[in-house]
């Protein structure tokens, strides 16, 4: 059975900086692209970044470029996004997946507040 | 970036009753492989999304065939067949043919 099991979210000022964490399982992690996507509360879905399977290559939304990192430990079968200059827009409740959106964590929520 | 266009924004049903969904893209979503990177998902309250339905048509494990896709090119539809209280909730169209990939707005399925 896939499972995907992000953490790391919380509340943070901003300009903070956060770690996320997925950990997958059920799958051979180190074959496959990860994604993340993100939700505002209330709102729809966004895709935000991706990252190669070995980690070489990574991309990213225009939103989130140059604030945020997406990296991976294929080891620990685990997916990462590294949040920096975090802004009241960047709440939201963070997923990741796999390609084609076919399997999803259950979400963090990242709270960014004065 | 592709825009895709879900309508309608919510739809009231009753239970036993048909639906459809529409989802239109601002560019063809056919590969340079020939398939068509046209998924549904379907997000109930407080849960996260689960895809149904990827490649225009094809159905996940464990999804009922009471759902089905079809469309082509720009133009695509989800129905649902003798909705069911657990088919509540919000459906999204998403497209993974080009980069970046784009959601749909959601279409709330709420009962009547």
């Amino acid at each position: 059975e896939v499972k995907l099991v992000e953490s790391g979210g919380g509340l943070l000022k901003p300009g903070g900086s956060l770690k996320l964490s997925c950990v997958a399982s059920g799958f051979t992690f180190s074959n496959y692209w990860m994604h993340w996507v993100r939700q505002a509360p209330g709102k729809g879905l966004e895709w935000i970044g991706e990252i190669e399977y070995d980690g070489t290559e990574t991309n990213y939304a225009p939103s989130i470029k140059d604030r945020f990192t997406i990296s991976r430990d294929n080891a620990k079968n685990t997916l990462y996004l590294q949040m920096s200059s975090v802004r009241s827009e960047d709440t939201a409740t963070y997923f990741c997946t796999t390609p084609g959106f076919a399997y999803w964590g259950q979400g963090t929520l990242v709270t960014v507040s004065s | 970036d592709v825009v895709m266009t879900q309508t309608p924004p919510s739809l009231s049903v009753a239970i036993g009753q048909s639906v459809s969904i529409s989802c239109k893209s601002s560019q063809s979503l056919v590969y340079s492989d020939g398939k068509t990177y046209l998924h549904w998902l379907l997000q109930s309250s407080g849960r996260s999304p689960k895809r149904l339905i990827y490649q225009v048509s094809n159905l996940d494990s464990g999804v009922p065939d009471r759902f089905s896709g079809t469309g082509s090119q720009k133009d695509f539809t989800l129905k649902i067949s003798r909705v069911e209280a657990k088919d509540l909730g919000v459906y999204y169209c998403a497209q993974t043919t080009h980069f970046p990939p784009t959601f749909g707005a959601g279409t709330k399925l709420e009962l009547k």
